[in-house]
């Protein structure tokens, strides 16, 4: 059974904090991604990467940066947090290719509120 | 530009009525399209996929290049089924591409 665990479900921080979201996956999953989720927007991608010390930007990177320095971990980093940064983020990972394309597989999301 | 719309927000229904969700799609390509559902306090998880034309908790979707739909349907809703339903694109590189969203209720 796929298991992307984020560390954290729930963070309070303050305005101009750093923060870290981590996610590890334990399927040896090549690609990761991060959304965030928000009532009425859906979710909107931030990063993905496909290996390691890779990444790619999403639709609103924006204030965001990643890293993947392991193949089974990426973690997500606001560098100096801000309060429209309050929201739902969702890691994923998924299968490179072949007919497994598509399915991701979700943690159950860390909830960050920014005061 | 590759997008998904999913016109509703809300959708309420009794049990034992049928359900339509919508889903439209604008990509240039051969589409790949799924249904994710999110059920109250779990994770996100995949319900369908359209290349696999297959029914899952007698949800079914099919795949409209005409209209560029992919609509998902069951034709007796059950309380359990109520949840956040997202329509889901294939991106170009690798990613999926998600609706807003529809939240489906089923009343008893």
């Amino acid at each position: 059974d796929v298991k992307v665990t984020q560390s954290s479900r729930y963070l309070v921080k303050r305005t101009g904090e750093k923060v870290f979201l981590e996610c590890v996956q334990d399927m040896d999953h090549e690609n990761m991604f991060w959304y965030r989720q928000d009532p009425g927007l859906g979710l909107r991608l931030i990063y993905f990467s496909y290996d390691v010390k890779m990444k790619e930007k999403g639709d609103i990177p924006e204030g965001y940066s990643v890293s993947r320095e392991k193949k089974e971990r990426f973690s997500l980093i606001l560098e100096s947090a801000s309060t429209n940064q309050t929201s739902m983020y969702l890691c994923a990972s998924s299968l490179w290719g072949g007919q497994n394309t598509g399915e991701l597989f979700f943690g159950e999301g860390s909830r960050l509120t920014v005061l | 530009a590759q997008r998904v719309t999913q016109p509703e927000k809300l959708l309420s229904v009794f049990k034992g009525a049928p359900v339509e969700l919508k889903c439209n799609y604008s990509y240039s390509g051969s589409p790949e399209l799924f249904w994710y559902v999110q059920y109250s306090r779990q994770r996100l998880q995949l319900l369908l996929r359209h290349i696999s034309r297959e029914s899952i908790k007698g949800f079914t979707a099919d795949l409209n290049k005409g209209e560029t739909s992919f609509h998902l349907k069951k034709p007796f809703a059950q309380e359990e089924d109520s949840a956040m339903y997202y329509c889901a694109l294939g991106g170009s590189q690798g990613n999926l591409i998600f609706g807003k969203g529809t939240k489906l209720s089923v009343k008893p």
